[in-house]
């Protein structure tokens, strides 16, 4: 079955204390992104990666860290958390067709909180 | 400026009735697509639809369909037939395309803050 798979899907942690996200996709896509959800606010785009070795910021980056080694995996690293990290975040990967109609498949999102 | 705008953050509809989510965009890229996600209380993203920008024809896909106004930037979703099941939040989503060196193209996905629809029984 094509999916996206997070882990966790929750987590409690505390302010400080390094924590990864990790994300693995079995639909050979290049493209892979991370994307946060706060109320009011929609989705806002972390960090996303066009192939291996290949990442850029997208709008929120600040506080953030991603790699992309292998294709299939896209962790997302936080390497001090904070209590503003506090969110559902979402993993999502696409191939890169020709165009622009290549939907994006979503994780089933990881509910974080920093206290 | 917002890039994709959803001017309802509620909307209620009666069960069998038909309803339209409002979405707007702001592209200077010829070349772009939208797409409708649905996100039940659960959590999970489900796409629903998709409308290229050079597609003649509404999109449709079951009781889904979308309303493309290329001229006036707008890209509605329509739920035929509402049921107890579509009440969830909806986001508009818009991507443009950027082609690539090898040919394919990408652009990353922008999202609207969405629109949560309650479906009355």
């Amino acid at each position: 079955e094509a999916q996206v798979t997070q882990n966790p899907r929750y987590l409690i942690t505390v302010t400080g204390k390094k924590l990864t996200v990790t994300c693995s996709q079995n639909m050979n896509h290049e493209y892979m992104s991370w994307y946060r959800q706060d109320p009011g606010l929609g989705l806002r785009q972390i960090y996303y990666s066009m192939n291996v070795e290949v990442t850029d910021k997208g709008d929120v980056p600040e506080g953030y860290k991603v790699s992309r080694k292998e294709k299939r995996n896209f962790p997302l690293i936080l390497e001090s958390p904070s209590p503003n990290q506090t969110s559902l975040y979402f993993c999502a990967s696409s191939a890169t067709g020709v165009g622009s109609n290549q939907p994006q498949h979503f994780g089933d999102g990881t509910r974080l909180s920093i206290l | 400026a917002q890039k994709i705008t959803q001017t309802q953050p509620g909307m209620f509809v009666q069960e069998k009735e038909a309803v339209t989510l409002d979405c707007t965009y702001d592209t200077s890229d010829p070349s772009y697509g939208l797409f409708w996600y649905k996100q039940p209380s659960s959590g999970e993203m489900i796409f629903l639809i998709y409308q290229g920008s050079y597609d003649q024809q509404n999109a449709t896909e079951g009781r889904y369909s979308l309303n493309f106004q290329k001229a006036r930037k707008s890209a509605n979703l329509v739920i035929s037939a509402s049921q107890l099941g579509d009440s969830a939040m909806y986001f508009c989503a818009m991507r443009e395309a950027k082609r690539l060196n090898y040919g394919g193209s990408q652009g990353n996905l922008i999202f609207g803050k969405g629109t949560k629809l309650s479906v009355k029984p």
